[in-house]
């Protein structure tokens, strides 16, 4: 089994100021990293996945992820957020074995101030 | 441009009618999923299937049915609505293997009265 947990539950900034949203996982197996964004009244959409290699992962929307291991973290960032930002961020784990649940945290909001 | 499709996107209804949300998509992938999503809160898995005649209740308990019968369609059917039901609900499907990511939905927005 595995479980994702997502630290802030909500993340206010400012327009042009960076972000870090956070994102530690627990697995007794290995797993495949995933973000995704939520625009109102929408599904979620991928941003950006890790499944092997190089841990610095890039995303659409300037968006990007470090997957440190030996912290199990995956934690999401962009160096100058936009209005267009303001959404909800949800970060999910799939284990590597094809027939398993993925798992999803609990989403962060990310609101972006003017 | 979204591959999976959901309707009806909004609907309001009264208690005790049989309702249907229908969830379809063109990708041919073979796992398919049922959320439930209070606004801006976090996704509770409901129903998925593996394939065709494959379904399996999800980690939150649910008085709803799903029904597998083609690989591109997966509906969800309560057959007495409860103002409890009053949810999001959001279809997502991926493929086989683990490194795919899920593709979703944008959702029906159940009001039951």
């Amino acid at each position: 089994a595995q479980s994702v947990t997502q630290l802030d539950s909500q993340v206010p900034v400012f327009e042009e100021a960076p972000v870090e949203l956070r994102c530690n996982y627990s697995s007794s197996v290995s797993v495949y990293l995933f973000w995704y964004v939520q625009y109102p009244n929408q599904g979620l959409q991928l941003l950006l996945k890790y499944l092997s290699g190089s841990t610095l992962v890039k995303g659409i929307n300037g968006f990007e992820a470090e997957f440190n291991k030996s912290q199990t973290s995956f934690h999401l960032r962009k160096p100058s957020v936009h209005i267009s930002d303001t959404a909800e961020y949800f970060c999910a784990v799939n284990p590597s074995g094809g027939y398993q649940k993925v798992t999803f945290g609990t989403g962060t909001k990310l609101q972006v101030i003017p | 441009e979204a591959d999976i499709y959901q309707t009806p996107r909004y609907l309001v209804i009264g208690t005790g009618k049989k309702i249907t949300l229908e969830c379809s998509q063109t990708m041919g992938h073979d796992k398919m999923y049922w959320y439930q999503q209070d606004p801006g809160m976090e996704l509770h898995l409901i129903h998925y299937s593996y394939g065709v005649n494959s379904t399996e209740k999800g980690d939150l308990s649910s008085e709803s049915t799903v029904s597998r019968i083609r690989t591109e369609h997966f509906p969800l059917t309560l057959e007495s609505a409860r103002p409890s039901h009053t949810s999001q609900y959001l279809c997502a499907s991926s493929g086989s293997v683990g490194d795919q990511p899920q593709h979703f939905g944008d959702g029906t927005r159940l009001s039951i009265l």
